[in-house]
């Protein structure tokens, strides 16, 4: 089983709708989670952290569910600029070592 | 403005050759990392430095050297004893290296063996 697992998609979503994806990490000490954004050939770019009590940036909200073992990124009223690779990103504290999934394709179509 | 720099963007390397990718950046971070991302996969850490004049291995540091002498710099040597060079190289920085450490990224490196 790999450390963080995410679906790699594609999600094809219309333009205006609401998407989400979960992102599965098998380190029950893991402390510290992240969701980044990796546009086509670049470099990924911190989306936001992710706290226990979930967190809200504009159309973006992240939960964290410890029972589970997993955190999600929901994106309200998509963009056609939110088409992007998501790479959901897992540290525990025992180390300084990121954890990285291998990405979930989003499309938002017009 | 501040940012991490990496040239060159794109790098051809024939087999057999040693190749050094740089990566400089004006931040003033003690942390800085390698990664590697192939096509599919979630990025790889090479090395990560704290501290200037020290590093350690990442999971897959196995035909890669770094070095460390100045606080702005962090070179990756892929040597010929790495087996499958090919690939996008990352390099990234923070603040000190903490578990709430976030890690800013240079626009990368794509290196072709031919």
């Amino acid at each position: 089983r790999k450390e963080v697992e995410q679906d790699p998609g594609p999600f094809n979503v219309p333009e205006g709708a609401t998407v989400a994806f979960n992102c599965t990490y098998s380190n029950s000490a893991s402390q510290s989670f992240f969701w980044y954004r990796q546009d086509c050939r670049k470099e990924p770019k911190l989306l936001m952290s992710v706290y226990s009590s979930g967190n809200e940036d504009g159309r973006f909200t992240a939960q964290l569910n410890r029972a589970s073992q997993y955190i999600s990124l929901l994106i309200r009223d998509s963009k056609l600029s939110d088409s992007a690779t998501y790479l959901c990103v897992v540290k525990a504290d025992s180390n300084y070592q990121l954890i990285w999934g291998a990405g979930t394709k989003l499309i938002i179509k017009p | 403005d501040g940012g991490i720099t990496q040239s060159p963007k794109y790098l051809f390397r024939k087999e057999g050759q040693n190749v050094t990718l740089s990566c400089e950046q004006n931040l003033n971070h003690d942390a800085m990392y390698w990664y590697r991302q192939d096509p599919g996969q979630g990025l790889r850490l090479i090395y990560y430095s704290q501290i200037v004049n020290d590093f350690q291995k990442g999971d897959i540091a196995e035909g890669y050297s770094v070095s460390r002498e100045k606080k702005e710099s962090f070179p990756l040597t892929v040597t010929s004893a790495q087996k499958n060079p090919t690939a996008f190289y990352l390099c990234a920085s923070s603040i000190w290296g903490g578990s709430t450490d976030t890690q800013y990224f240079g626009p990368g490196t794509r290196l072709t063996v031919l």
